[in-house]
């Protein structure tokens, strides 16, 4: 079955530093999506990607938050500075039709360490 | 999207089936149940979807009652791989899963 690769698998980062999450969506896939699970908490949706723009984004997804498609093959998210709650697991997530009720794939997830 | 209720935790015996319920009794009539699962802190994995009639792929079967106000979610042989949080996610078609907090379960040696 295809897959959705993210890397690194474990990220560790400074408080203030930026970084960036990297997936490679299934290749005839249409629509991107970031998701984060906190240690012991649900699974949450950060940001919807289409058509190079954001389609939808949570109260979490502020201004530190951007997302990009730079070639025909990446989705990055950036965390611009980061913070000590913005340690998570992060799944990046992709589906090729919006409108046919197609399953997400999610990738194995980048764990990301604030300290 | 409408919201779903499940119980925290199951436990379930090795080789007998484990039964999922999910009520979702202000479900609308374009909206779509699906059921996922996350093993560990794994990504979340598909396994089954449906609108009104009853579906069953390699992995599950999914029964949904008549006026789909609830759903069941049937693992027949239930193996210590199938431990996992099992998420019942309502939606329809046009937008974004969200995530509840699922159900816990545990498959008994």
């Amino acid at each position: 079955e295809p897959e959705v690769t993210q890397t690194p698998s474990h990220q560790v980062t400074q408080m203030g530093q930026e970084v960036i999450l990297r997936c490679v969506p299934i290749s005839n896939h249409l629509y991107f999506y970031w998701y984060r699970q906190i240690l012991g908490q649900k699974v949450e949706f950060l940001v919807s990607f289409y058509n190079n723009e954001i389609s939808e984004k949570s109260e979490i997804f502020d201004d530190q938050f951007s997302v990009e498609r730079p070639d025909g093959s990446n989705f990055t998210l950036k965390i611009r500075s980061t913070k000590l709650e913005d340690s998570a697991m992060y799944f990046c997530a992709s589906r090729g039709q919006f409108w046919t009720n197609e399953k997400l794939f999610f990738g194995s997830g980048t764990q990301l360490s604030v300290l | 999207d409408a919201k779903t209720t499940q119980p925290p935790s199951m436990d379930c015996a090795e080789g007998r089936a484990a039964n999922l319920p999910c009520n979702h009794s202000t479900i609308s009539g374009n909206e779509y149940v699906y059921w996922y699962r996350q093993i560990h802190s794994q990504g979340p994995q598909y396994i089954i979807h449906g609108l009104k009639n009853n579906e069953t792929n390699e992995m599950a079967s999914l029964i949904i009652t008549e006026d789909r106000k609830s759903s069941t979610l049937i693992l027949p042989h239930a193996t210590l791989r199938d431990t996992a949080v099992y998420y019942c996610i309502v939606q329809t078609g046009a937008n974004n899963l969200f995530f509840g907090t699922g159900t816990r379960l545990t498959v008994i040696p």
